[in-house]
């Protein structure tokens, strides 16, 4: 079935430590987004790709970056995580133009050690 | 600027009987407007959408919503709640000019089913 995939499901990572999350999709949407999630909280937007174009939320931090080298994969890396960093991070597609919803992933829980 | 309030932390409901989980909106311009569910330690699930049409949305599971434009609400509702049922529901709103991920969500509200 066409979906989107989240690797790993949980990642440990150490304090200050670069760590990068995956996302992959077979719909073909050329709209793929990160947010985050802390515990018990809404998720958040930190930046989406619409194609190759870059948006990030104005308050999303510097550590937090994003590469998406085709239209099926996206990454979030984190350059030094810190405590606070700990959360699920959600992957999302959607069609730009098109009424459809978007799509999530099953989410990368993050722990910093 | 837009926002959504879902004001109940919590819903619980025994099984059977018909539930509904609030949301009210602020918007400039039309809302597009949508429900999720999330199960724990899961991604967010699509339940419906207000796009435009009907006031009175159908979705997945047996969900249903009400746009309401005068008392700017979508509230979710179902007939008979199941202990399945049970899981974090997200209300949210598409930012004006933004493509249908680009959500702003609500707090959530948990809701708990009893058998």
């Amino acid at each position: 079935d066409a979906m989107v995939i989240q690797n790993p499901r949980y990642q440990v990572t150490q304090f200050g430590k670069p760590v990068t999350l995956s996302c992959s999709q077979t719909l073909n949407h050329n709209v793929m987004y990160w947010y985050q999630q802390k515990s018990s909280q809404a998720p958040k937007l930190l930046f989406h790709y619409y194609d190759k174009d870059f948006n990030n939320e104005a308050d999303t931090p510097d550590n937090f970056q994003s590469r998406r080298p085709n239209t099926s994969f996206c990454f979030l890396d984190i350059r030094s995580p810190g405590l606070g960093d700990a959360a699920m991070y959600l992957c999302a597609t959607s069609i730009m133009g098109k009424n459809t919803e978007a799509f999530f992933g099953q989410g990368t829980r993050l722990t910093v050690v | 600027a837009q926002s959504v309030a879902q004001p109940e932390d919590q819903v619980n409901v025994a099984e059977g009987n018909p539930l509904t989980v609030k949301c009210t909106y602020s918007v400039s311009g039309n809302p597009y407007l949508f429900w999720y569910v999330q199960y724990p330690n899961r991604g967010l699930q699509f339940l419906l959408k207000y796009i435009t049409g009907d006031n009175l949305v159908k979705g997945s599971y047996g969900f249903e919503a009400e746009f309401n434009k005068s008392q700017t609400s979508f509230h979710l509702k179902k007939p008979s709640a199941l202990v399945s049922d049970s899981a974090l529901y997200f209300c949210a709103v598409r930012r004006p000019g933004g493509s249908q991920g680009n959500l702003i969500f609500g707090k959530g509200t948990k809701l708990s089913v009893k058998p």
